[in-house]
């Protein structure tokens, strides 16, 4: 069972749309990160969300905490071919290891 | 160096055999943390260091695999008879603290193919 449901798990789209992608799950966290990783590297941190309703905006890409700390979103503008990657949500509960999602594979295509 | 350094970047090896994969932290991170990643998957969690102790080794899969950081600073996992099913890309991460705080700062990963 997988704790972090993340959707969709593959996103193919032109330079310049809009997209959301979504990370779910049926357990609370005190915190939620988003990470980014290319092929053949590790992954990247581009957030970390704490607070229930929490928004936090990074240039184009904009993340949210639902409000009882269960899911989260990434809304990306007017993406970019260079915003291609994989996108991994992870989360922590208490003193346990950060917990990763299976990611989304974005395709920005030019 | 400036990141977290793995070696080998790549391993292939023979079903059955043994092998140690290096990770070096952060200068002054205490905290480090092996993750391994499966094609198409996201990194699952294998084992935990604060210091020179393991303070939590609840993802190691079997008793094939262990990790050691004996002098709170560079780390070793070893992988004993090894199978097919080991085969994926391991990363090592460190951090400042140890869980509950702050960002996870991750090598590229040494990946391991058994044949």
């Amino acid at each position: 069972t997988q704790l972090l449901e993340q959707s969709p798990q593959f996103l193919s789209i032109q330079e310049g749309e809009n997209l959301t992608v979504y990370c779910n799950s049926s357990s609370v966290f005190s915190s939620l990160q988003w990470y980014r990783q290319e092929p053949g590297e590790g992954p990247v941190l581009l957030v970390t969300v704490v607070t229930g309703g929490e928004v936090k905006k990074l240039k184009r890409l904009t993340f949210q905490f639902g409000d009882a700390r269960k899911d989260s979103s990434l809304h990306i503008t007017a993406a970019q071919p260079g915003d291609t990657g994989l996108y991994l949500c992870a989360g922590m509960r208490g003193n346990t290891p950060l917990v990763f999602g299976k990611g989304t594979r974005l395709s920005v295509i030019a | 160096g400036a990141g977290v350094s793995q070696t080998p970047s790549n391993k292939v090896t023979e079903k059955g055999k043994y092998v140690e994969l290096r990770c070096d932290p952060i200068s002054g991170h205490t905290a480090l943390y092996w993750y391994r990643q499966s094609l198409g998957q996201g990194p699952e969690f294998l084992i935990y260091f604060q210091g020179t102790g393991a303070a939590d080794d609840s993802g190691l899969p079997n008793d094939r695999f262990f990790a050691v950081r004996p002098e709170g600073s560079v780390s070793t996992l070893k992988i004993q008879r090894t199978e097919r099913g080991d085969s994926a890309v391991y990363l090592c991460a460190s951090s400042l603290a140890g869980t509950n705080t702050g960002e996870l700062f991750f090598g590229e990963g040494s990946r391991l193919t058994v044949l």
